[in-house]
């Protein structure tokens, strides 16, 4: 939605590079959560932040409350890392996250 | 394994007739929640349920309804389906509502209306 702008909208990555996606609030976001959309459609929850990093594996988000942004860095990336990725943002009001229009990440040999 | 499942996987419909999407969840979950991805575009949430008997609004109710007789399972209701409506669906589900939880998804139905 208009809430939230995640770049870039695709993105192609060889094996063993690393590359970060981005998103950009446009209004107080208490806390961001990126998913992955795999082939067959379904959603993982990657990351729920509500300010710092974390880091898992070769994933590491972090998210700025001040200045409204997050980034998802993808280290040393592998063929099963090739999905749609999305942040969320937690609107100010309850229980609405406000999803970005998602990066089509391709990992190729 | 928290589990959420979503029938029918997907399903053609005809402008003007009735849809019915239903999602069940094992997890023992409260919260429940239908969200509509279109093309390019990320999830919208439609309607979320934190209790069984009753429904709340998300960011685009208008054209659906729903129905959560169960904690388990929570339906959307396209009483008179649009063209507009054609989209993959997804329902979830998380523990207590807070943004800290983790939200399930289930597998996505894909709707087309013809």
């Amino acid at each position: 939605g208009d809430q939230v702008e995640q770049s870039p909208s695709a993105l192609s990555l060889h094996e063993g590079t690393s590359s970060a996606l981005r998103c950009n609030f446009t209004t107080t976001t208490r806390s961001v959560q990126w998913f992955r959309q795999n082939s067959r459609g379904s959603l993982i929850n990657l990351f729920y932040l509500a300010s710092g990093t974390k880091e898992n594996g070769r994933l590491k988000s972090a998210f700025d409350s001040k200045e409204l942004y997050s980034t998802l860095h993808i280290r040393d990336a592998q063929l099963e890392d090739s999905g749609t990725y999305f942040c969320a943002a937690e609107a100010p009001n309850y229980n609405v996250l406000y999803f970005g229009s998602g990066t089509k990440l391709t990992v190729e040999p | 394994e928290a589990a959420v499942t979503q029938s029918p996987r997907s399903k053609v419909a005809v402008t003007g007739g009735k849809v019915t999407l239903s999602c069940h969840q094992t997890n023992n979950h409260d919260y429940m929640y239908w969200y509509r991805q279109d093309t390019g575009h990320g999830l919208r949430l439609i309607h979320y349920s934190y209790v069984a008997d009753s429904t709340e609004k998300g960011d685009i109710p208008d054209g659906y309804k729903a129905s959560r007789p169960s904690q388990e399972n929570f339906s959307l209701i396209l009483e008179l389906a649009s063209l507009s409506q054609t989209a993959v669906y997804f329902c979830a589900s998380s523990d207590t509502g807070s943004s800290a939880e983790t939200l399930y998804f289930g597998s996505g139905t894909r709707l087309t209306v013809l």
